[in-house]
C-alpha cells in the first residue's frame, strides 16, 4: 500500500498569509495526487487533481505542485473561508489512501 | 444538479449488519465509478470501497474485505454498502462519492454526499 504523510499536522496563520502544506508518498506516484478541503461537519471538497490541475470553481489562490513522492499545496493569500482541514490522496493505485490531514487555524 | 444522498446509518451492536444506501441524481449514473469513504470521529478520511460504472469490478480496503459488499442498482440510480460483522472501529461517517470523468480508472472524487453516521456499540 502507498502511505501518504502530510506535514505539518496543523498550522496557525493569518488572513493574507501564504500557506504551504506538504504531502509525501511512500512510493512514486508520478502526478497521481488530489487535494481536498474539509470544513467541520461537512463533506470534503475537491480542490486539485493530477497534482496541479485546479478543479472548476476553486479560487486561483490555491495551487498544487510536485511529482514522484513529494507534493505541495499552496494557498497564496489565506482568506477567512480557507480555515479548514486539507487532505492529500494518492490516486495512483488501490487501495486509495489519504494523508492524515493538515488543519489550518486562525492565528 | 448533481446530488448524492446517503441513508441507512444508525446504531448497531458489534457483530451486527447494516446496509447503507446512496441515491444519485443529476448525472448518468452508470457512466461513473462510485466510492465509499469513511471518517471516524475526530479522525481523517479512509477509503472503503469502489465499484465500476456497470458494477462488474469492485475494490475494497483490507480493513473491510470479506465483511463489506458494494453494489449498485442502475435502474434506481442507487449505490449500496452492505456491512456485516461490524466492529467498533467501523464507527464513522460514511460518504458516497462520484468520480468526475465517465471512465474506469478514475480514482479521485468530485462530488460527495453529506454522509450517514454509523455507530457500533453494545
Amino acid at each position: 500500500d502507498i502511505q501518504m504523510t502530510q506535514s505539518p499536522s496543523s498550522v496557525s496563520a493569518s488572513v493574507g498569509d501564504r500557506v504551504t502544506v506538504t504531502c509525501q508518498a511512500s512510493h512514486g506516484i508520478r502526478t497521481w495526487l488530489a487535494w481536498y478541503q474539509q470544513k467541520p461537519g461537512k463533506a470534503p471538497k475537491l480542490l486539485i487533481y493530477s497534482a496541479s490541475s485546479l478543479q472548476g470553481g476553486v479560487p486561483s489562490r490555491f495551487s498544487g505542485s510536485g511529482s514522484g513522492t513529494d507534493f505541495t499545496l499552496t494557498i497564496s493569500s489565506l482568506q477567512p473561508e480557507d480555515f479548514a482541514t486539507y487532505y492529500c490522496q494518492q490516486t495512483d493505485s488501490f487501495p486509495l489512501t489519504f494523508g492524515g490531514g493538515t488543519k489550518v487555524e486562525i492565528k | 444538479e448533481v446530488q448524492l444522498v446517503e441513508s441507512g446509518g444508525g446504531l448497531v451492536q458489534p457483530g451486527g449488519s447494516l446496509r447503507l444506501s446512496c441515491a444519485a441524481s443529476g448525472f448518468t449514473f452508470t457512466n461513473y465509478v462510485m466510492y465509499w469513504v469513511r471518517q471516524a470521529p475526530g479522525k481523517g478520511l479512509e477509503w472503503v470501497s469502489g465499484i465500476s460504472g456497470r458494477g462488474r469490478s469492485t475494490f475494497y480496503a483490507d480493513s473491510v474485505k470479506g465483511r463489506f459488499t458494494i453494489s449498485r442498482d442502475p435502474s434506481e440510480n442507487m449505490l449500496y454498502l452492505q456491512m456485516d460483522s461490524l466492529r467498533a472501529e467501523d464507527a464513522a461517517v460514511y460518504y458516497c462519492a462520484k468520480t468526475p470523468i465517465p471512465t474506469w480508472g478514475v480514482t479521485y472524487m468530485d462530488v460527495w454526499g453529506k454522509g450517514t453516521t454509523v455507530t457500533v456499540s453494545s
